[in-house]
């Protein structure tokens, strides 16, 4: 069954830097793109990264543009994001998602999540 | 970029009501629209895609319509398990953008 597990959140301090990571299985990684969807408490869903399978496309919210880069290890199964310059505004559950692909094609519905890992921002 | 406007932003109802909420993209998105369920402390469910697709195992009192910027997702007989908070989110362009959600609660 495919599943997604997150780790590696916490609390920082603002101007601090986290790496969250994602450890994936039940399906051939490097096939799909993957991304990252944050929440902020009690607040709805954004759309923060896209990554290619391949790892030559990569798009990202103009908010994290700078701070933040994902990147995977495909060997390992893995996606990263690496959260850099952070602000307590980025405090959310960053969230990895598959995204859906159909006939040699993707689409970035995302079909399967992970349960999330909390960062928290603040002095 | 592409706003996603849900309407309403809370509604309350009873079990077996028939339910449907509305998702209106700033610009045509032609069916590249998805919906999810989310309860709290939970990660999102995807429920539909391409505006009308019901993902795999989704009880099919769920369906979806819709296409350009007007979208509908209908509950045909409201369940115990729906009450949820519910997001659409279009895929036609990046950023990718989610509506506002839409709180389904017990009446």
């Amino acid at each position: 069954e495919v599943q997604m597990v997150e780790s590696g959140g916490g609390l920082v301090q603002p101007g601090e830097s986290l790496r969250v990571s994602c450890a994936a299985s039940g399906f051939t990684f490097n096939n799909y793109w993957m991304s990252w969807v944050r929440q902020a408490p009690g607040k709805g869903l954004e759309w923060v990264a896209n990554m290619k399978g391949d790892g030559n496309e990569i798009h990202y919210v103009d908010s994290v543009k700078g701070r933040f880069t994902i990147s995977r290890d495909n060997a390992k199964n893995s996606l990263y994001l690496q959260l850099n310059s952070l602000r307590p505004e980025d405090t959310a559950v960053y969230y990895c998602a598959r995204v859906y692909c159909s006939g040699g094609r993707c689409y970035s519905y995302f079909d399967w999540w992970g349960q999330g890992t909390l960062v928290t921002v603040s002095s | 970029d592409i706003q996603m406007t849900q309407s309403p932003s809370t509604l309350s109802a009873s079990v077996g009501d028939r339910v449907v909420i509305t998702c209106r993209a700033s610009q045509s998105i032609s069916s590249w629209l998805a919906w999810y369920q989310q309860k709290p402390g939970k990660a999102p469910k995807p429920l539909i895609y391409e505006a009308s697709t019901l993902e795999s195992g989704v009880p099919s009192r769920f369906s979806g319509s819709g296409s350009g910027t007007e979208f509908a997702l209908t509950i045909s007989s409201l369940q115990p398990d729906d009450f949820a908070t519910y997001y659409c989110q279009q895929y036609t362009t990046y950023p990718i953008t989610f509506g506002g959600g839409t709180r389904v609660e017990i009446k």
